[in-house]
């Protein structure tokens, strides 16, 4: 067990409609990172959140958002849904890192995954 | 750009035997990490072991030990004494020094046979 949570573990829903999935980090861990597994595109990073401000950006969809609160847990919001983000969604955390002037790297503990199927 | 390149889609092992799984990028910084993680069929992301670029040392982790060869940009896992819980997908991922976010190989399915 990482200590990294994430809910719902399944998520079943249509075309053209929008889900929430959670993330709560480590304790003690500030930082927030969202990727997607997909069968054709592998493991992605999407986005990072640290102490509640977007860090970075990665291969992230217009229709796809995120926050983080200031309990430090994360909601990835997706909308207009499409057959092709059916996906394995994680949520990862760490303590720092990507701080600007910062070299050292923290690693990267990941939840369960939020398996999503878009019918 | 970073890239991370794992040739072996799948490999196989007898149980107690050792594996060695293959993994190269490319990159131009000279400040970077490396790491191996396992997804077994529960879908979870396991970390394995970790490797800083400036340390010369190879990293172990009990049965778990990486030959990291800077010059070539290889990082290759070995697996000693192969147990049948070791059978997963195995991710080889690389993050630069400071850098936000993990670039993953497409990973190398591992068969242990009993």
């Amino acid at each position: 067990d990482s200590g990294v949570t994430q809910t719902p573990k399944h998520l079943i829903t249509a075309t053209g409609q929008r889900v929430t999935l959670r993330c709560s980090p480590r304790s003690g861990d500030l930082s927030v990172y969202w990727y997607q597994q997909s069968l054709d595109q592998g493991l992605q990073f999407l986005i990072q959140y640290y102490n509640g401000e977007e860090r970075a950006k990665g291969n992230i969809l217009e229709r796809f958002s995120a926050q983080q609160f200031p309990d430090l847990h994360s909601e990835l919001n997706l909308s207009s849904l499409e057959l092709g983000d059916s996906a394995l969604y994680f949520c990862a955390s760490s303590v720092v890192s990507g701080l600007a002037g910062v070299r050292h790297t923290d690693t990267q503990y990941f939840g369960p995954g939020t398996r999503l199927t878009v019918l | 750009a970073q890239t991370v390149t794992q040739s072996q889609p799948e490999m196989s092992v007898q149980e107690a035997e050792t594996v060695t799984l293959s993994c190269t990028y490319d990159t131009s910084e000279s400040d970077y990490y490396l790491f191996w993680y396992k997804q077994p069929p529960s879908r979870q992301m396991i970390l394995v072991i970790r490797q800083e670029a400036y340390k010369q040392q190879n990293a172990t982790e009990n049965r778990f030990s990486v030959n990291f060869q800077k010059a070539a940009k290889s990082f290759s896992l070995k697996i000693s004494d192969s147990q049948l819980g070791d059978a997963a997908m195995y991710f080889c991922a690389y993050m630069a020094a400071g850098a936000n976010n993990l670039f993953f190989g497409t990973g190398t399915r591992l068969t242990v046979i009993p």
